[in-house]
């Protein structure tokens, strides 16, 4: 089945980078966005960014950016999401998420996530 | 401060109908479409409606979503206990170049 299975939890010092995967099954991989989106606790949804995985073009949220740096490995099906600098501030649960749309569709802009990875939680603790 | 306006929570008894309201501007929700999404404690948000209306497979008919204007809201009809989740609107803002979502609003089968 179509799926997106991402990497483990991470814990990590102030100052630290993280990078987490996300694995794609069941589809091609190449053929539709990819998104990140992340829940601080208790906290509602803040999407950072995407990548077209086709052409490893990617659009980043102004408050992301020289901070996140999002890639994919084609060969590996698999799409990573790095952030450096990290603070308390940035722990959360990292979801990434397919546009529901094939990219030959894309409209210029995100609509909507119809896969979720299962999430990884980073936790920024000195 | 959430872009996008949102009840924190809602209620209903079984079999009743809940809705829920996504407050925007000129910037999002007027001039682009609305998407809403339910989050189930522990898991990952789940796509429930998408360009205003419209439902992926699987998601029930009792759901429904529309707009005017500048608000949208989303519709569940024949409430079950398995709906008590938090609901997410989201819409692009071309103003602030951003994919935003709402606040959420936690719904609870009384």
């Amino acid at each position: 089945q179509v799926q997106l299975v991402q990497s483990g939890a991470e814990v990590k010092k102030p100052g630290a980078s993280v990078k987490v995967s996300c694995e794609a099954s069941g589809y091609t991989f190449t053929d539709y966005y990819l998104h990140w989106v992340r829940q601080a606790p208790g906290q509602g949804l803040e999407w950072m960014g995407w990548i077209n995985p086709n052409l490893g073009i990617t659009n980043y949220a102004q408050k992301f950016q020289g901070r996140v740096t999002m890639t994919r490995d084609t060969s590996m099906k698999t799409a990573f999401m790095a952030l450096n600098r990290l603070t308390s501030d940035d722990t959360a649960t990292y979801f990434c998420a397919r546009e529901r749309s094939p990219s030959e569709f894309w409209s210029g802009y995100p609509e909507a996530f119809d896969i979720w990875g299962q999430g990884t939680s980073v936790t920024v603790s000195s | 401060q959430s872009v996008l306006t949102q009840p924190p929570s809602a209620s209903g008894t079984p079999g009743q109908r809940v809705t829920i309201s996504c407050s925007g501007s000129s910037s999002n929700i007027a001039y682009n479409f609305v998407y809403w999404y339910q989050q189930l404690p522990g898991s990952a948000p789940k796509l429930l409606i998408y360009r205003n209306s419209q439902r992926p497979s699987g998601v029930p008919d009792r759901i429904s979503g529309s707009k005017s204007g500048t608000s949208a809201s989303l519709a569940i009809s024949g409430l079950r206990s398995e709906d008590e989740a938090n609901y997410y609107c989201a819409a692009w803002d071309d103003s602030l170049n951003l994919y935003v979502f709402g606040p959420g609003t936690e719904v609870t089968v009384l």
